[in-house]
């Protein structure tokens, strides 16, 4: 049991907009920032979003990310088959002294 | 380019050691803190732990705080994650991921090593 929360699945046709979501509590994602990672199967973690909602250097802007108080969701907008991978949200839980990552949502391209 | 590159693939019997490799290039190796990332087969993401390399200052993470040690070596910008006792649960993907040493609890993780595949099995 993941201490952050997301869906183990989402799916959608090519061009939709796919949202992911990413539940905590206020000793991680209400106390500080939210990092969404991609990972492509067999391959390591990317770093997609950054504090929340800062997209790094090379990701397209398709990607968007917003957190309200103790709740993050990344967004996929215009979906693509090279989008089907693993998404993992990461924060600080003070709490716990430790990161914390969600379970990881597979999104799958119809 | 700003690289990660971890050493390669293991195979150990349970109750045998082992030391696994990330050697950093592209960047100062000492502002940058090291983080490894366990991902069991089929599973998710869990944080281990991280080390400054400028004075081996080191955080745990309570799940694996006595089981593996994180050091690092600045002179050849290498850190290193080590086992003393390996158990078939040990069995996984290791990744480290560079993280800048800002003030607050957590930064971004980029980038990845490529990953060591660690197997313990009798």
């Amino acid at each position: 049991q993941s201490v952050l929360t997301q869906p183990p699945s989402a799916s959608g046709t090519p061009g939709q907009r796919v949202t992911i979501s990413c539940s905590g509590s206020s000793s991680n994602i209400g106390n500080d920032y939210v990092f969404w990672y991609q990972q492509f199967s067999g391959t390591a973690p990317k770093l997609l979003i950054s504090k929340n909602d800062q997209r790094p250097s090379g990701v397209p802007d398709r990607f968007s990310g917003s957190k309200s108080g103790t709740s993050a969701s990344l967004a996929i907008s215009g979906l693509r088959s090279g989008d089907e991978a693993d998404y993992y949200c990461a924060a600080w839980d003070d709490s716990l002294g430790r990161v914390v990552f969600g379970g990881g949502t597979k999104v799958t391209v119809l | 380019e700003v690289q990660l590159v971890q050493s390669g693939a293991e195979v150990r019997k349970p109750g045998e050691s082992l030391r696994i490799s990330c050697k950093a290039s592209g960047y100062s190796f000492a502002s940058y803190w090291i983080n490894w990332v366990r991902q069991m087969p089929g599973k998710g993401l869990e944080w281990m732990g991280r080390i400054d390399p400028t004075d081996s200052h080191t955080n745990y993470s309570p799940s694996f705080q006595g089981h593996v040690t994180i050091s690092a070596d600045e002179s050849i910008s290498t850190a290193y994650l080590q086992w003393s006792s390996l158990k078939a649960s040990d069995t996984a993907i290791y990744y480290c991921a560079r993280e800048p040493t800002t003030s607050g609890p957590l930064d971004w993780f980029d980038p990845w090593g490529q990953g060591t595949l660690v197997t313990v099995s009798s």
